[in-house]
């Protein structure tokens, strides 16, 4: 059972470039989350979506867009990547109750040189 | 937003030896999660808490609830080298519907 999935695992790119993360999950889960993990800052939540075609920002949501035109999937785009953004992103998701846990992906590194 | 203090960041233990981590905060949180992330993974859910006081299991797992909603603990009994990874509190602040709050981690070596 795949659950959630992040692609690609691993990305490099450049400076200036538009980069597309992707996150599907087979759950029907309502609620997806996209996060990013840098050292000494933990999980820093980037933007979520409640259900199809609602999006919220997070507590870092600046260089970001979001999309939720299916419930199952929930793209991060980086409109023109800085080297700021290198990262680890994690897309997570859950149930309509908020006292369910998230579940999380794999991950995806991103480098900007 | 949110801030949540976990502590210690990093601990160097032996085989077989006890562990104990915590998360606090200056706000009232209505659940408490511990995660634990190996390398190149994604976090996975070691234990949940809803209730002030709940004190929760998992094998050699106990994490507990603090009773003034605004701490928890996770204790780990005689650790084995696969319980190496990060371990993450997060909580869900009281109110409205805000996100969760992850600490910033401990890391486990063994």
């Amino acid at each position: 059972d795949a659950g959630i999935t992040q692609s690609p695992r691993y990305k490099i790119t450049e400076t200036g470039r538009q980069v597309t993360l992707m996150c599907h999950q087979t759950w029907s889960h309502s609620y997806m989350f996209w996060y990013r993990q840098d050292l000494g800052h933990g999980l820093r939540l980037i933007y979520y979506s409640a259900a199809a075609d609602i999006t919220d920002k997070g507590e870092v949501p600046d260089g970001y867009v979001v999309s939720r035109s299916k419930t199952e999937n929930f793209p991060l785009t980086l409109e023109s990547a800085t080297r700021s953004q290198t990262s680890v992103y994690f897309c997570a998701s859950r149930g309509t109750d908020s006292n369910q846990p998230q579940h999380f992906g794999d991950g995806t590194r991103l480098s900007i040189l | 937003g949110q801030q949540l203090n976990q502590s210690p960041q990093s601990m160097f233990i032996q085989e077989g030896e006890d562990v104990s981590m915590n998360c606090t905060s200056s706000s009232i949180f209505n659940t408490w999660l511990w995660y634990k992330q190996e390398p190149g993974e994604g976090p996975v859910l070691l234990i949940a808490l809803y209730k002030a006081g709940e004190l929760t299991s998992n094998g050699r797992l106990t994490a507990q609830f603090g009773i003034t909603r605004k701490d928890s603990f996770l204790n780990i009994s005689a650790s084995i080298p696969s319980d190496v990874g990060i371990y993450f509190c997060a909580g869900r602040p009281s109110g409205s519907a805000r996100q969760l709050t992850f600490g910033s981690g401990t890391q486990l070596t063994v």
